[in-house]
């Protein structure tokens, strides 16, 4: 089975770096996505890592540790409409339960 | 066309009825998926079509139905539903085992 782990909540200012990190436990590992809701809208693909490194696109960058389990969305230079629910998902359609980022003014 | 779209948006429907959610993607990805999502909960897999073949059934109540009519249209039959069963019913398609692409889905009441 998989289970992964992240913050349920994180508040930051806009114009702001805010990180989000996710612990995976899983019996076979094919990869990190990241996915954005809005408030009664559907999830979005952000970045996908298969390999351990650093992935950037932009505000968003998405890093992967192998060896440590672990992941992280950084987001940068943050604004309002980032306020959202960030899901990580470790492949076969595992979500983790979500990190409802909150962007004040 | 990079969408995937579902209708109805919105369902109400009684324990009794029998309804259908629709699923249509143009963008020939070979898998398709419906979930389950609960406010303030992540999207809860379903099942899975690969190839129109259905590959993931995860132990879902047989009051829910898949169908898979060809490559871009993926249905969910609905029966003898259950309040409990109310929630955001998305569909979602992948050409590679990431990067779902979602639709806007259709919330479900059951009265």
């Amino acid at each position: 089975g998989q289970s992964l782990e992240q913050p349920s909540e994180v508040t930051a200012v806009e114009g702001a770096i805010v990180q989000i990190n996710c612990t995976y436990q899983t019996s076979g590992f094919y990869g990190l996505s990241w996915y954005q809701q809005h408030d009664g809208g559907a999830p979005t693909f952000l970045s996908y890592n298969a390999l351990d490194g650093l992935e950037e696109t932009g505000r968003f960058s998405s890093f992967l540790s192998r060896s440590d389990s672990y992941g992280y969305l950084l987001l940068q230079e943050l604004q309002m409409k980032d306020s959202a629910s960030y899901f990580c998902e470790a492949g076969k359609s595992t979500f983790g339960d979500g990190t409802t980022l909150t962007v004040k003014p | 066309d990079t969408e995937v779209t579902q209708t109805p948006k919105h369902l109400v429907m009684g324990m009794t009825n029998k309804k259908s959610l629709k699923c249509e993607q143009h963008m020939g990805h070979r898998a398709m998926y419906w979930y389950k999502q609960k406010a303030k909960k992540p999207p809860e897999l379903m099942f899975v079509y690969s190839y129109e073949k259905l590959s993931i059934n995860e132990s879902v109540p047989s009051r829910f139905s898949p169908e898979c009519p060809n490559s871009s249209l993926l249905n969910l039959h609905l029966h003898a539903l259950q309040p409990e069963d109310s929630a955001l019913y998305l569909c979602a398609s992948s050409q590679v085992d990431y990067g779902y692409t979602f639709g806007s889905g259709t919330r479900l009441t059951v009265v």
